[in-house]
């Protein structure tokens, strides 16, 4: 059975940091890509970052460039989000969710986890 | 950077059909966007309905169904039930520096 389950969220002072992450489970984590999309309370979804199946290539959203950095160890089957200089609209549920096939175009999104929270605030 | 839009909300009948749209500021909607539907109930996490324009994943209703319509990219509800009560949003690809772009979603009200 597939499973996504993302964990690290908390409260966190503006400025701050926190590392996210997404234990992947069912399937071969190291032949997929993998996402990072987030959603704001009472807001709706916004892809934040997205890394190739083995690491080589990455994309992230302006919003968060220069701040946040997506990694994974295959041999852990984990994803991970680094947040840095964490702002209050940073604050929303952080989902991770599998990329299924290979076009470098199309976002190809098909299981998604429960999320995570991270909160910002002093 | 383009800009997805989508209709804020929309109510249907129990049993009938409506259409959700999904426009992108750059122009037309094509296929080459991949557009992806996407259902999220209270409280839970998203689920993916609908990928590349048309195409379903096992777990999709037969009653939903994507196309492309006038110029953007349609989700179709024919037959709609309770449950089908949710938000839904539309992702288009963008083969550039910000490739994947969320539409601000549509609440379908089922009444």
């Amino acid at each position: 059975q597939l499973q996504l389950v993302e964990s690290g969220g908390g409260v966190v002072q503006p400025g701050g940091s926190l590392r996210l992450s997404c234990a992947a489970s069912g399937f071969t984590f190291s032949n997929c890509g993998m996402h990072w999309v987030r959603q704001a309370p009472g807001k709706g979804l916004e892809w934040v970052a997205f890394i190739h199946s083995d690491g080589s290539d990455k994309s992230y959203a302006d919003s968060v460039k220069g701040r946040f950095t997506i990694s994974r160890d295959n041999s852990k089957n984990t994803l991970y989000l680094q947040i840095n200089s964490l702002r209050a609209e940073d604050t929303a549920v952080y989902y991770c969710a599998k990329k299924w096939g290979s076009n470098p175009v199309a976002a190809q999104v098909d299981h998604w986890g429960r999320g995570t929270l991270v909160t910002v605030s002093s | 950077q383009a800009v997805v839009t989508q209709e804020p909300s929309l109510t249907v009948s129990p049993g009938g059909t409506v259409t959700l749209t999904c426009g992108s500021s750059s122009g037309a909607v094509t296929s080459g966007h991949y557009p992806y539907w996407f259902q999220q109930k209270p409280g839970q996490a998203p689920r993916t309905l609908i990928f590349d324009t048309t195409y379903k994943h096992s777990w999709t209703p037969a009653r939903f169904s994507g196309s492309l319509l006038g110029g953007k990219a349609a989700l179709t509800l024919s037959g709609a039930q309770p449950e089908d009560e949710a938000e839904y949003y539309c992702l288009l690809s963008y083969n550039g520096a910000r490739p994947w772009v969320f539409g601000g979603g549509t609440k379908l009200t089922v009444l």
